[in-house]
């Protein structure tokens, strides 16, 4: 039930490409979904989150899209450039009440884009 | 975000040993919460340190194994006892964003190999 699963587990993009990452979730009660970036050395960023009611979010070229009826998240990365090599990590939470900050995570994509 | 400081970054130690990873963060926090990454992996919740309070553990990790001090409102540490190779993680330490927007912010980890 608290189980998220993502794939890949591992991208190659051409430079100017679309990545997309996939996450899909069992438990309804999740009400926050979050992307992390993580650079190998380095923590874990927050790159882009959203919440069940909405189907879109969008920042710069990156874009969550929202299924709740699927339950299932993405992760797209338009124009790919080499500096978003790193591990993309899904995520999603209650973010209510005692699970406040209680995330619960994906595997991890590596994303590997050339140039 | 807050900036949040962990020490030390990394560290090499001696099985049967116990280390205590601090965590500093810049603006007062009602909750810290500690993550590990093991080798490879995606992140696991170990506990949350909550300021006056015991810190509550998830399951499968203990306070034995892991203690965690919780001072004051901008600070905490989390200790690493009697470690054995399994014990070869990253350590983070995360915090809320401000507004219960559900966002989590982590500090850059403190990455201990256990020889």
């Amino acid at each position: 039930q608290q189980q998220v699963k993502q794939s890949p587990q591992s991208l190659i993009v051409q430079k100017g490409g679309i990545s997309i990452i996939n996450c899909a979730y069992e438990n309804t009660a999740f009400d926050y979904f979050p992307w992390y970036q993580q650079f190998p050395g380095k923590g874990p960023a927050l790159l882009i989150a959203i919440r069940p009611d909405v189907s879109e979010k969008k920042e710069g070229r990156f874009t969550i899209s929202f299924n709740k009826s699927a339950k299932q998240f993405s992760l797209h990365i338009m124009d790919s450039q080499p500096g978003d090599s790193a591990t993309y990590f899904c995520a999603a939470s209650m973010a209510g009440g005692t699970s406040y900050g209680k995330l619960t995570f994906g595997q991890g994509t590596i994303l590997t884009v050339h140039p | 975000s807050a900036v949040i400081s962990q020490k030390p970054s990394r560290d090499i130690c001696q099985r049967g040993t116990s280390l205590t990873i601090q965590c500093q963060v810049d603006s007062q926090v009602t909750m810290m919460f500690w993550y590990r990454q093991q080798p490879g992996q995606s992140l696991t919740l170990i506990a949350t340190a909550n300021q006056g309070s015991e810190a509550t553990y998830e399951s499968g990790f203990v306070i034995d194994k892991f203690p965690i001090s919780r001072p004051n409102l901008t600070f905490s540490t989390l200790t690493v006892s009697n470690m054995s190779p399994e014990d070869s993680s990253i350590y983070l330490c995360s915090v809320p964003g401000t507004g219960n927007t559900g966002e989590l912010f982590f500090g850059e980890g403190s990455r201990l190999t256990v020889l």
